[in-house]
């Protein structure tokens, strides 16, 4: 089954507590992104990646890294979290530049909370 | 940089029409969407409108374009309690990827 995988799916934690949440896709997608998604703001974005290697800094880019070793996964770091970094986070990935009519798959989400 | 802007929310009876309306400000869409959050899941697109086309039909879901005012609708007919979810509209410039711009989202309630 298509689908773009993120784990944990909820996770607590403390501030500047170092964490990952993995994102991993099994469609050979060469574009991979990571939202946020906050009450009243929608969904913006973090970092993005139109393939392996090539990485950049989407619209709230700040207190995150990402990395884009393989093409099924594109992991999100937060090294040191502070409560603002409290939201609903989005992987999403697509078949590339002008491959297709910009149809973005979405994971279900993980629900990150820093005490 | 690109703005999308919908309506928080929206409330309908079962059996009526919904329409949620979305507009944006960049000229050079050429994509633009509608995907559906369902609770507890991620975004899901529910149909898209590429930006030389006015109208498009999908069963119950009509999507109108006025590219003059720079201005989309979702028209759902027959709406049911399924249909209760946030609907995000979201536009492309096409050739930058799938570097999508989306709304903040408008809550439909379908009251029974």
């Amino acid at each position: 089954e298509a689908q773009v995988t993120q784990n944990p799916r909820y996770l607590i934690t403390v501030t500047g507590k170092k964490l990952t949440v993995t994102c991993s896709q099994n469609m050979n997608h060469e574009y991979m992104s990571w939202y946020r998604q906050d009450p009243g703001l929608g969904l913006r974005q973090i970092y993005y990646s139109m393939n392996v290697e090539v990485t950049d800094k989407g619209d709230v880019p700040e207190g995150y890294k990402v990395s884009r070793k393989e093409k099924r996964n594109f992991p999100l770091i937060l090294e040191s979290p502070s409560p603002n970094q409290t939201s609903l986070y989005f992987c999403a990935s697509s078949l590339g530049l002008g491959k297709n009519t910009g149809e973005l798959f979405f994971g279900e989400g993980s629900r990150l909370t820093v005490l | 940089g690109e703005d999308v802007e919908q309506s928080l929310f929206l409330s309908v009876r079962e059996g009526d029409s919904s329409v949620i309306n979305c507009t944006y400000t960049d000229s050079s869409s050429t994509y633009l969407y509608w995907y559906k959050q369902e609770p507890g899941a991620g975004l899901q697109l529910l149909t898209y409108i590429f930006s030389n086309m006015d109208m498009k039909q999908d069963q119950r879901l009509t999507v109108l374009l006025n590219k003059k005012d720079k201005h989309l609708s979702l028209r759902i007919a027959d709406t049911q309690t399924g249909d209760s979810a946030i609907y995000f509209c979201a536009e492309s410039p096409g050739d930058a990827g799938n570097m999508l711009t989306f709304g903040g989202g408008t809550r439909l309630m379908v009251k029974p």
